[in-house]
């Protein structure tokens, strides 16, 4: 079974909108938890890192929240542009000696002018 | 910096070919590592590297084996492929362990193998 459930499997949105995509996770004992932006055809590109310890950070138009009580995290996506057009991936990193990563299956968001 | 390299780009076998997918990196990164990624899933780990000469396994190896010579290349080898192959496959590396503290991972373009 997954660990990483990414909601909405995809998602439509206008230019200029601003859109939230989900990630709920149950790996334990939590290490980090990322987000990446994978363009098609493309390897994934990292867009934030947080530890435990952070519940906001930013990367331009980008910024993702964290609650490590309840294992959610959102990315929220402000003005977004045609570029922003990509599958969105968010992974968990669970601490121990190797730092295992699971990933979610991705959120595809489309924006069209 | 070139980053994370990968090649071919797009590969089309016949089941029971072998080959290898290269994978090099200009960073100077100890850790490296195979993904593949299937429709609907999350990427898979298949082998990793954390230092030349040292490699280990990853979620799903069987069918696949790596080599570490040197810092800079991760080769992947496909013993014998099979039509469950068929998969785009990743190349990572990373300057310490891909998940501990802000270790940011790097991927390669990816090779896209379609196994028949």
């Amino acid at each position: 079974k997954n660990q990483v459930e990414q909601s909405p499997q995809s998602l439509i949105i206008l230019e200029g909108k601003n859109c939230t995509l989900q990630c709920n996770y149950t790996v334990s004992p939590f290490s980090n938890l990322r987000w990446y932006k994978q363009d098609t055809g493309r390897g994934p590109v990292s867009l934030t890192i947080m530890t435990f310890s952070e519940n906001t950070k930013s990367n331009g138009r980008y910024t993702a929240t964290l609650d490590a009580d309840t294992k959610q995290s959102s990315l929220h996506i402000t003005a977004s542009q045609l570029s922003d057009s990509a599958s969105y991936i968010c992974v968990v990193s669970a601490k121990g000696n190797d730092y295992k990563l699971s990933f979610g299956a991705g959120t595809t968001v489309t924006v069209r002018a | 910096n070139a980053g994370v390299t990968q090649t071919p780009k797009f590969q089309v076998l016949k089941t029971g070919q072998s080959m290898t997918l290269q994978c090099a990196q200009d960073m100077n990164h100890e850790y490296m590592s195979w993904y593949r990624q299937d429709p609907g899933m999350g990427l898979r780990l298949i082998h990793y590297s954390v230092g030349a000469g040292i490699t280990d396994q990853g979620e799903v190896p069987n069918g696949y084996n790596v080599s570490r010579s040197t810092t800079e290349d991760f080769p992947l080898r496909l013993l014998s492929a099979a039509p469950s192959q068929t998969s785009v496959y990743f190349c990572a590396s990373s300057r310490g362990l891909a998940g501990g503290g802000y270790n940011e991972q790097f991927f390669g373009p990816g090779t896209r193998l379609t196994v028949l």
